[in-house]
């Protein structure tokens, strides 16, 4: 069992949708990542946010918009998405960031129509 | 910027034996150093964790060391089993907070 929970566990959307990803941890955990997984390549960095603030923007499209309500939740706001943006998004937390290690969710699997 | 390589890309063997995993870092800036393994279409389950003070860390059948020196860190699992079968990862940090992954050894255990 993960103790960083992700919902919901699959999405498909058609491209002028709205949606969100939500991920949770009751942790105490102060930074929260999300990572995009294109199939069969690695984890690709996308934000990071520490004490509810954005600090890493890997130049993602506006099309994705973060959100850290607090320090137990994240979001992932997702309008006008296209066919390539298909991926499993995944979100971690580390106890204060930096260097320290990462505790992922189990992912929430995206497929854009 | 940190690139990681892990050898070998793919490793299938019978049930039993004892494997070698391999990374190696551009950066040898290395600081706590996270094995995780992903199952097809899971998240990724995180084994060891050698802190930047420690040379090697070990968890039941597997053992992972590192060398700060020559950028490398080996995991070792021994006596594997079909359920060790997934996706071995050993992401490198270019900076604090961001992991760089490589692409991974896929491992296949066969009864």
């Amino acid at each position: 069992d993960t103790e960083v929970t992700q919902t919901p566990k699959h999405l498909v959307m058609g491209m002028t949708n709205k949606k969100s990803l939500k991920c949770e941890q009751h942790m105490g955990h102060r930074a929260m990542y999300w990572y995009k997984q294109k199939a069969k390549k690695p984890p690709e960095l996308m934000f990071v946010y520490s004490y509810e603030k954005l600090s890493i923007n890997e130049s993602v499209p506006s099309r994705f918009s973060p959100e850290c309500p607090n320090s137990s939740l994240l979001n992932l706001h997702l309008h006008a998405l296209q066919p390539e943006d298909s991926a499993l998004y995944l979100c971690a937390s580390s106890p204060q960031g930096g260097n320290q290690p990462q505790h992922f969710g189990d992912g929430t699997r995206l497929s854009i129509l | 910027k940190q690139e990681v390589t892990q050898i070998p890309a793919a490793l299938s063997v019978p049930e039993g034996e004892n494997l070698v995993l391999n990374c190696s870092f551009t950066d040898s800036a290395i600081y706590n150093l996270q094995w995780f393994r992903q199952d097809p279409g899971k998240g990724l389950t995180s084994l060891l964790l050698i802190q930047s003070s420690q040379r090697e860390q070990t968890s039941g059948r597997l053992n992972a060391s590192l060398d700060k020196s020559s950028g490398r860190s080996t995991l070792y699992i021994a006596a594997s089993q079909p359920g060790d079968s997934a996706t071995y990862l050993c992401p490198g940090r270019s900076s604090g907070d961001k992991l760089t992954f490589g692409t991974g050894t896929r491992l296949a255990v066969r009864p």
